[in-house]
This record gives C-alpha cells, sequence and structure tokens, in this order.
C-alpha cells in the first residue's frame, strides 16, 4: 500500500533556529514527489516538485532534497512568517494522466519571534 | 502563478440540503481536476478525480451518489454534495492539474462545509 509519513508532527523553533523537516514514503511507483504549504483555512501552496534521487530544489530559506526513501526540507534562518504546516506528497500513476497524490499528515511549524 | 478559484468558501445549510461547490482554473485549461477532503488537524484525502467530459474516477469508499462531480469544461469542475448530514461536515479543497505533467497541481482555497 502506498504511503507517506512525515515527522515530527510539530515542531516550534526560535526564529533564526534551524532545522529539517522528514517525507519518508513507501510507492509503487513514484512519478514526483511535492512540498506544500498550507496556512489555517487556505488551500495548500505549491514549493517544490522533485523527481530523482540526489535532487535538490531551493527557495528562499526553503532547501528540498530527495533520495530513494525519503525527502527533507531544510528550513534555515526561518522567520514568524514561515509557519504553517507543510506537507509532503507523493504523486503516483491514477485514472488520469497526471497520476493523483498522496498527502502525507504534516508537519505544523511554529516560529516564536 | 496558476491560480484556481474555489466557491462558496464558507457554507452553512441544513440536514437533507445539496450543496454545490465550484471550482475553476482562471488563467489554465485543467484537463484533470481533483476533490479532497480535509477533516481538523489531518491531511488530504482525495475522493475521485475528474476528467473533462468523462465521468469521475471515485477512491475507494467514497459514495458516488452522495458526492456527484461534473467536469463539463476544462475551466470548471463542480462538487454536489446531495442530501447533506453531519457527517458530511468537513473542509472539501479542489486542485486542478494542466495537461503538461511537469506542471504541479494547484490548489483552490477550500470550502467550509457545516451541516446542522
Amino acid at each position: 500500500e502506498d504511503q507517506v509519513t512525515q515527522s515530527p508532527e510539530a515542531l516550534r523553533l526560535q526564529e533564526g533556529e534551524s532545522s529539517s523537516l522528514n517525507c519518508s514514503y513507501t510507492v509503487s511507483g513514484l512519478r514526483g514527489l511535492f512540498w506544500y504549504r498550507q496556512d489555517p483555512g487556505k488551500g495548500p501552496e505549491f514549493l517544490f516538485t522533485l523527481y530523482s534521487a540526489g535532487e535538490e530544489k531551493e527557495k528562499e530559506r526553503l532547501k528540498a532534497t530527495l533520495t530513494k526513501k525519503e525527502s527533507f526540507l531544510h528550513i534555515t534562518a526561518p522567520k514568524p512568517e514561515d509557519s504553517a504546516t507543510y506537507l509532503c506528497a507523493v504523486q503516483v500513476p491514477g485514472s488520469s494522466n497526471t497520476g493523483k497524490l498522496i498527502f502525507g499528515q504534516g508537519t505544523t511549524l511554529q516560529v516564536k519571534p | 502563478g496558476a491560480v484556481v478559484s474555489q466557491h462558496p468558501s464558507w457554507v452553512i445549510c441544513k440536514s437533507g440540503t445539496s450543496v454545490k461547490i465550484e471550482c475553476r482554473s482562471l488563467d489554465f485549461q485543467a484537463t484533470t481536476m481533483f476533490w479532497y477532503r480535509q477533516f481538523p488537524k489531518q491531511s488530504l484525502m482525495l475522493m475521485a478525480t475528474s476528467n473533462e467530459g468523462s465521468k469521475a474516477t471515485y477512491e475507494q469508499g467514497v459514495e458516488k451518489d452522495k458526492f456527484l462531480i461534473n467536469h463539463a469544461s476544462l475551466t470548471l469542475s463542480t462538487l454536489t454534495v446531495t442530501s447533506a448530514h453531519p457527517e458530511d461536515s468537513s473542509f472539501y479543497i479542489c486542485s486542478a492539474s494542466p495537461w503538461d505533467l511537469n506542471q504541479p497541481q494547484h490548489f483552490g482555497d477550500g470550502t467550509r462545509l457545516s451541516i446542522l
């Protein structure tokens, strides 16, 4: 069964305190791994797509990496505005040409000033 | 970036009422749209995949007759919750995907449905 697990469930950081979020996955056929940010009461906002092991993507204070079994979202010197829930999703073959996404439970990040 | 609009953002209605939620892709043609459900402090669960001009594909455990999906054009998909009951109360989110396989799914801002 395809499965995506994120850890930790919740993370509290002081402003400027760097850390990493983990996403481990077990799927039958990985077509891509996605990171999204979700603010309360909003839909997910796209951050990164990773397709192959060894790939890395960066955007401002965020950096996503991918191995054959897991992905990390590194947050460098976070700011309070980085507080949100970060969702990891893997794309697997589905009924449509674009496949479907299986989401992890998310990591809720709180950055205190 | 790509924009997906979802309407209404919030609806409260009585038990037994049917509720329609619209999902529009504003600046791209979406051959495929997805409908998700999210419970408080839980992740998104895919309910169904809809392709323009064809019947939706429902995930296991999702009632087709309860959650009617129509994808009549490349920019609009609708989800109708028929004869809604309190247990149908949830946060419903749609996403749209362009034909380009390298493009990610883009999400609407969700609809908070409360059934009294």
